[in-house]
């Protein structure tokens, strides 16, 4: 059974303010792949993690984005003065060695 | 980039089949998927094809693949109700990622 958790489910938060985003795999993946997606639109790649190592990041993610695997088991995804084009869903995401990728039920960042 | 294009809305009848198009432009893609999104939730692996394949049956499920002219199809036979949801086609684009298109969004009519 390939599951991921995410938390928290939703957020709501001021613009300026900082929020961090978790991942939990509950089992062993290798990758792990961070993804967004706003209204009307398919999801969009963010970053990808090889065990701990941040293997690729997107254009899409500036500086005020930083995501993290410490240990190559749970990850997180942190934005830093949040702005109101950051309200998004965000996504995490397994890849299995048939390269398939099972998606979690995302977190609804939403900022005011 | 990979840019993938799929219309946007597709109605029918309970019942009836559905079939879903995706064009891509990545000629190198390896595998080809078909993700199911609900309302609120996340997405669902719902079926993939190789690229070496022309067609795949998974029960109600044919994938049909035509690689020259990287297109794409989904058909969903005897469609229900609970079929009603966004669909994405995400072609793998080799640098572990996924592209996925706008989605159609499918409505199922009693």
């Amino acid at each position: 059974d390939t599951g991921v958790s995410q938390n928290p489910r939703h957020k709501i938060t001021k613009r300026g303010q900082n929020v961090t985003f978790r991942c939990d795999p509950i089992s062993e993946h290798n990758r792990l792949y961070w993804y967004r997606q706003t209204l009307g639109q398919g999801p969009e790649f963010l970053t990808y993690f090889q065990n701990e190592a941040q293997l690729e990041k997107s254009r899409l993610l500036s500086d005020r984005f930083s995501a993290e695997r410490p240990k190559g088991s749970f990850s997180t995804l942190e934005i830093q003065r949040t702005e109101q084009g950051d309200s998004a869903m965000y996504l995490c995401a397994l890849g299995t060695a048939d390269e398939k990728l099972f998606f979690g039920s995302g977190t609804q960042l939403s900022v005011l | 980039g990979e840019d993938v294009e799929q219309s946007l809305f597709l109605s029918v009848r309970e019942g009836d089949s559905s079939v879903i198009n995706c064009t891509y432009t990545d000629s190198s893609s390896t595998y080809l998927y078909w993700y199911k999104q609900e309302p609120g939730a996340g997405l669902q692996l719902l079926t993939y094809i190789f690229s070496n394949m022309d067609m795949k049956q998974d029960q109600r499920l044919t994938v049909l693949l035509n690689k020259k002219d990287k297109h794409l199809s989904l058909r969903i036979a005897d469609t229900q109700t609970g079929d009603s949801a966004i669909y994405f086609c995400a072609p793998y684009t080799g640098r572990r990622a996924l592209t996925f298109g706008s989605g159609t969004r499918l409505q199922v009519q009693p």
